[in-house]
């Protein structure tokens, strides 16, 4: 069975600071999905970043990169100049190719001060 | 557009009760999952439903059910309320049943269930 596992229950960053968020999974796959999800205290699950297995660049999306390592099954969200608004749930979560259904971590609450 | 929309907002029940949660997806959209979000924890998939029928059940007891209606909304059912029923139950949809292809699953801003 996959598992998703972040270690950091919660971090917090200064404003336009540069903050990374682990994430591990395991699984006998070979090809599949990863994603980060934010949830802010208005708790509407939004996706920050998605990832291909098969595609070796790391994926990005304006201020939101991913440092994907495969063969370590280690997927991190590196958010740059944090802004207050970034504030939130982060779930890192895990997709198989032939199913629907997404596995997330416990998720890590990130705070962003001023 | 609207988004994926959900009600009621919150709910309170007492043990032993039934309650029914609606989801109405994205207009487009034919497939609709459910996660249950229990404090300080991720959500964890309970039911998938793709053109009426059940494509995916999670770790679930059979005191949830769900189905999907011919306009693609759907109903999440829970039958005899336990105390750790209680949780935030998350609904969300996705354009196709994601066989091969990305698929992205839109989330609603949840139906927050209180059991006493």
């Amino acid at each position: 069975a996959q598992t998703v596992t972040q270690s950091q229950p919660e971090m917090s960053v200064q404003e336009a600071e540069t903050v990374t968020l682990s994430c591990t999974y395991d699984t006998s796959e070979n090809n599949y999905y990863l994603f980060w999800y934010k949830q802010p205290p208005s708790r509407q699950m939004i996706l920050v970043i998605r990832q291909e297995a098969y595609k070796q660049q790391n994926a990005t999306e304006n201020r939101f990169s991913v440092n994907f390592q495969k063969a370590a099954k280690s997927f991190s969200l590196k958010i740059s100049d944090s802004q207050l608004g970034d504030t939130a749930m982060y779930f890192c979560a895990f997709r198989r190719l032939s199913q629907g259904n997404l596995i997330f971590g416990k998720g890590t609450k990130l705070s962003v001060k001023p | 557009d609207a988004g994926v929309t959900q009600s009621p907002t919150h709910l309170i029940k007492t043990r032993g009760q039934q309650v029914t949660l609606r989801c109405s997806p994205i207009s487009g959209h034919k497939s609709v999952s459910w996660y249950q979000q229990v404090l300080g924890q991720g959500p964890q998939f309970i039911f998938q439903y793709y053109e009426k029928e059940e494509r995916g059940r999670g770790n679930f007891p059979d005191r949830f059910s769900a189905r999907q209606f011919p306009n693609y909304s759907s109903e999440l059912n829970v039958n005899a309320l336990l105390l750790g029923d209680s949780a935030l139950y998350l609904c969300a949809s996705s354009s196709t049943q994601f066989r091969g292809g990305l698929n992205e699953q839109f989330f609603g801003p949840g139906t927050r269930l209180t059991v006493l």
